[in-house]
C-alpha cells in the first residue's frame, strides 16, 4: 500500500465551487505539505504544517485553506474555485529530523 | 530569498547518451541539495541527496556533487536508457526545511 495517498486522483469542477482535496499518510511523520504544480513552474509551497496545531501559509496561499484533522490527515480546500487553479496538487510529508520529502500521486484538478 | 535555476527542457537523447542537467542555487545559509525525479504519472521521488559542501549524492547511476564555490549540484549519468525518461526537479532545503525547487527539467531518451 502506498504511504502517502491522495483523494480524488482526478476532479473536474466549474467556477466557484467549493473543492477539498484530501491526503492520508501511514509514515508517521510529522511535517506535511501541499503544493501545486504547473508547467514550467516546478512546484509551488501553498500550505504547510509541521504538527497538527502548526499550520503555516506557503508562497501561494491566497484563495487556499488546509486543515490538519490528525497528525496522518491534512486536506486542502478551494473555497470558490477559479480557472486559475487548474493545476497538479501534490501533498507531501516529512520526518521533523530529516529533510527528504515523500511524496503522494498527485491530484489533477480543473477548473471551467 | 533562497531559489534554484535549472536548465530549461526539454533535453532529448539517445540511449548509451551522457546526460548533464544543470542546477544551480542560491541560498543565504547552508542547504542540503536534492534531484528528485517524476515519471509520467507519478508523484515526486528522491533520487538523490547531498547535506554538505563537496558531497556526493548518487543513485541508479545518476550523480550530483555539491559545489559551494559555483553554487551548483548538477546532474550526470553516463549512459542513460529509455526507462529514464522522466522530469527531473532540482531543490534546495531552506532553514525551516521546506524545500524550493527548480522549474523541473524534461529528459526523452529515444532508442
Amino acid at each position: 500500500d502506498a504511504d502517502v495517498t491522495q483523494t480524488p486522483r482526478n476532479r473536474i469542477t466549474k467556477t466557484g465551487k467549493r473543492i477539498m482535496l484530501e491526503c492520508s499518510q501511514t509514515k508517521g511523520h510529522d511535517r506535511m505539505y501541499w503544493y501545486r504544480q504547473d508547467p514550467g513552474l516546478g512546484l509551488r509551497l501553498i500550505y504547510y504544517s509541521f504538527d497538527v496545531k502548526d499550520i503555516n501559509k506557503g508562497e501561494i496561499s491566497d484563495g487556499y485553506s488546509v486543515s490538519r484533522q490528525a497528525q496522518a490527515k491534512f486536506s486542502l480546500s478551494l473555497e470558490s474555485a477559479i480557472p486559475n487553479q487548474t493545476a497538479l496538487y501534490f501533498c507531501a510529508t516529512s520526518d521533523g529530523d530529516r529533510d527528504e520529502q515523500f511524496f503522494g500521486p498527485g491530484t489533477r484538478l480543473t477548473v471551467l | 530569498g533562497d531559489s534554484v535555476t535549472q536548465m530549461e527542457g526539454p533535453v532529448t537523447l539517445s540511449e548509451e547518451a551522457f546526460l548533464t542537467i544543470n542546477c544551480t542555487y542560491t541560498a543565504t545559509g547552508y542547504p542540503s541539495l536534492f534531484w528528485y525525479v517524476q515519471y509520467p504519472g507519478e508523484g515526486l521521488q528522491l533520487l538523490l541527496k547531498a547535506t554538505k559542501a563537496d558531497d556526493k549524492g548518487s543513485n541508479k547511476g545518476f550523480e550530483a556533487t555539491y559545489r559551494k564555490e559555483t553554487t551548483s549540484f548538477h546532474l550526470e549519468k553516463g549512459s542513460v536508457q529509455v526507462s529514464d525518461s522522466a522530469v527531473y526537479f532540482c531543490a534546495l532545503s531552506d532553514v525551516r526545511i521546506k524545500l524550493i525547487f527548480g522549474a523541473g527539467t524534461r529528459l526523452a531518451v529515444h532508442p
